[in-house]
């Protein structure tokens, strides 16, 4: 199963940027970083994908780096909502692997 | 528009029992998927359908569990026999499609989950 590497855990201010980083060495050239989130009690949503360009959408900035061995996640402004684990995935097949994810906690 | 929906939302039941868990995935979605999650752990994939049949049935734990769609749309997950360690939370998610074998894939969208305990 292809794996990513996440912090387990961090903390960030409200109203600052929370930049969450992944390792994602063994991403082959044709798969996609997807960032999903899950709040307590709720079922996975999703945030952004990216392939090898940065993207940015109404929830987030995706920035992978040139040789697309890591990427980091931003949430420019980050709320108590943001509160979540946030998990990184290279979608390589149809089915999506998890791992156990960065467990954000925002600070009022 | 409507997400993707999952009845019920909490199942408690007895050990040897037998349950359905229900998944209606958003409409237009060709690609239905099953992920089973424990307590403390991310999603972990049990199978997937593109259409009425099921492409992959990798994750499926052993022959207890079973998982259908028979019109397209709508899908089931059974499990025979429940045994304890079958308490998790079910997940199903859908998207566009799914590529047949090749590396990229659409979007899955995740329902809120069936909570299944069994005592």
């Amino acid at each position: 199963d292809a794996k990513t590497t996440q912090p387990p855990s961090m903390d960030c201010a409200e109203g600052r940027a929370a930049n969450l980083p992944c390792n994602h060495s063994t991403i082959s050239g044709n798969e996609y970083v997807y960032w999903y989130r899950q709040i307590h009690s709720q079922g996975p949503q999703y945030i952004i994908h990216g392939l090898k360009n940065n993207e940015t959408n109404e929830m987030a900035s995706l920035i992978i780096t040139e040789d697309r061995k890591s990427s980091t996640l931003i949430l420019p402004h980050a709320t108590l909502r943001d509160t979540a684990v946030y998990y990184c995935i290279e979608a390589g097949a149809n089915n999506l692997f998890f791992g156990t994810g960065t467990r954000l906690t925002v600070i009022p | 528009g409507a997400g993707v929906s999952q009845t019920p939302s909490n199942k408690v039941t007895e050990k040897g029992k037998y349950v359905e868990l229900r998944c209606d995935p958003i409409s237009g979605h060709t690609a239905l998927y099953w992920y089973r999650q424990s307590l403390g752990q991310g999603p972990e994939f049990l199978i997937y359908f593109q259409g009425t049949g099921a492409a992959d049935d990798s994750g499926l734990p052993n022959d207890r569990f079973f998982a259908v769609r028979p019109e397209g749309s709508v899908s089931t997950l059974k499990i025979q026999r429940t045994e304890r360690g079958d308490s998790a939370v079910y997940l199903c998610a859908s998207s566009r499609y799914a590529s047949g074998g090749a590396v990229v894939t659409d979007t899955q969208y995740f329902g809120p989950g069936t909570r299944l305990t069994v005592l």
